[in-house]
This record gives C-alpha cells, sequence and structure tokens, in this order.
C-alpha cells in the first residue's frame, strides 16, 4: 500500500507571496493532519480534517487554511508568507479522525521563506 | 488540557546497552499513547502505542512501551540499542474520552548511541 505522499518536497517563497502544498492519504484513510515542525517550536498541530470537514484547529494565524477533498487529498495554504514560516511541513493520514488511530505521516514539504 | 512531557532533550547510550526514553502525559480521561520515531530529512514513523490491557507494548524495531498509570508515564524502552537507532523520539497523546481530542505530540528527545 502507498504511504502518504507530499508535493512539492521542496519549496523556496519570498515574503508576502502564498503558497499551497498537497498531501495524498493512504488509500481508505479518511482522516488528514497537518503539522509546522522547526527546530525552536518543535512538532505544531495546524489542523485536521475528516470528511471534507475541519475536525479540530491549533493555534495559528487565520493566514493557515486548508481543505480536505471527497477524495480525502488534503491541501494548505500559506497566504503573505512571513519569514517565520520557514519549515518543515507534515501531513499525517490516518482511518479516523478520533479514537486509537496511529497516524501515518508523509516526507514533508520543506518550505524556505526568503 | 491535555499535554505530553518529555524531560530529556537528548539521550545518550552505548551501542548493546539498554536505553529508555522517557515521556509523561496528562489528561483528563484515560489516554491513547504513542511513540513515533523521525530520522532526518523523513517524516515521522510509528513505533507503537497504547490503547488498554496488557501494560507493556511491544513495537516496531524491537522498541517496547511501559504503561503506568499511576505515574502517568509511557517510557520507551529497548534491551540493546543500536547505532542505527539515534534518531528523535516523539511521544503522543490523545484522551479517548475528549471529544474533538486532537493528537498531542512532546517536544521530542533525540536519541544518540554510540560505540
Amino acid at each position: 500500500k502507498a504511504g502518504v505522499t507530499q508535493t512539492p518536497r521542496y519549496l523556496i517563497k519570498t515574503r508576502g507571496q502564498q503558497v499551497t502544498l498537497s498531501c495524498s492519504p493512504i488509500s481508505g484513510h479518511r482522516s488528514v493532519s497537518w503539522y509546522q515542525q522547526t527546530p525552536g517550536q518543535g512538532l505544531q498541530f495546524l489542523f485536521e480534517y475528516f470528511s471534507e470537514t475541519q475536525r479540530n484547529k491549533g493555534n495559528f494565524p487565520g493566514r493557515f487554511s486548508g481543505r480536505q477533498f471527497s477524495n480525502s487529498r488534503s491541501e494548505m495554504n500559506v497566504s503573505t508568507l512571513e519569514l517565520g514560516d520557514s519549515a518543515l511541513y507534515l501531513c499525517a493520514s490516518s482511518l479516523e479522525w478520533d479514537g486509537p488511530y496511529e497516524q501515518y505521516f508523509g516526507p514533508g514539504t520543506r518550505l524556505t521563506v526568503t | 488540557a491535555q499535554s505530553v512531557a518529555q524531560p530529556e532533550d537528548q539521550v545518550n547510550v552505548a551501542e548493546g546497552n539498554p536505553l529508555t526514553v522517557k515521556c509523561t502525559y496528562s489528561v483528563s480521561g484515560n489516554p491513547y499513547l504513542f511513540w513515533y520515531v523521525q530520522y532526518p530529512n523523513r517524516g515521522l514513523q510509528f513505533l507503537l502505542k497504547y490503547i488498554t490491557g496488557d501494560n507493556l507494548v511491544k513495537g516496531s524495531y524491537g522498541f517496547e512501551a511501559e504503561f503506568n498509570k499511576s505515574q502517568t508515564s509511557f517510557h520507551l524502552k529497548k534491551p540493546s540499542a543500536l547505532v542505527s537507532d539515534s534518531a528523535l523520539y516523539f511521544c503522543a497523546v490523545r484522551d479517548i474520552y475528549g471529544t474533538a481530542s486532537k493528537l498531542t505530540f512532546g517536544t521530542g528527545t533525540r536519541l544518540q548511541v554510540t560505540l
């Protein structure tokens, strides 16, 4: 079974631009979560989607948004990029959005904002 | 609110020796607990989880973890460390009774295994 895929793997953007990251979950998984990982802040939860609905949201500004499609694929968007948005963005999928289900992570998208 | 603490930023172990990576948690109800490992420039990989039942959980690559409800801990262990175990380890918790309860990760512990 194919794992979680994220595209693109690397991205360089300029301050003020916007970016869209894509995530394809493992087949059959209906929940997708997004995380931001930085050396200083560690792993921070962005949001979680299930059945095209946002179920949980972390403490990030409104510049960070996401959505999930009917095939469970998900995208996240960051508008008006800031230098501090440089990070590894990880997507994870699981069977369901709650309960004892482990999450499976993709390789991440490395975003650099200059 | 639920939380996870990994009190050690780094753990150093010699190859062949046993290793322990510590994790304590706080939830209002009962927890689901997870361990993940991250190798450089990679996403997190699931190692093992505790749902209910036996307090000793066995996982991938020879790792195991012991759930201790009275101490609210879920320490990761391995009887004999390998250099290839060197990586960043994350503990995570979800409250089984929390509605809309997200998975909460600790800050991570870097394991360094030397020859």
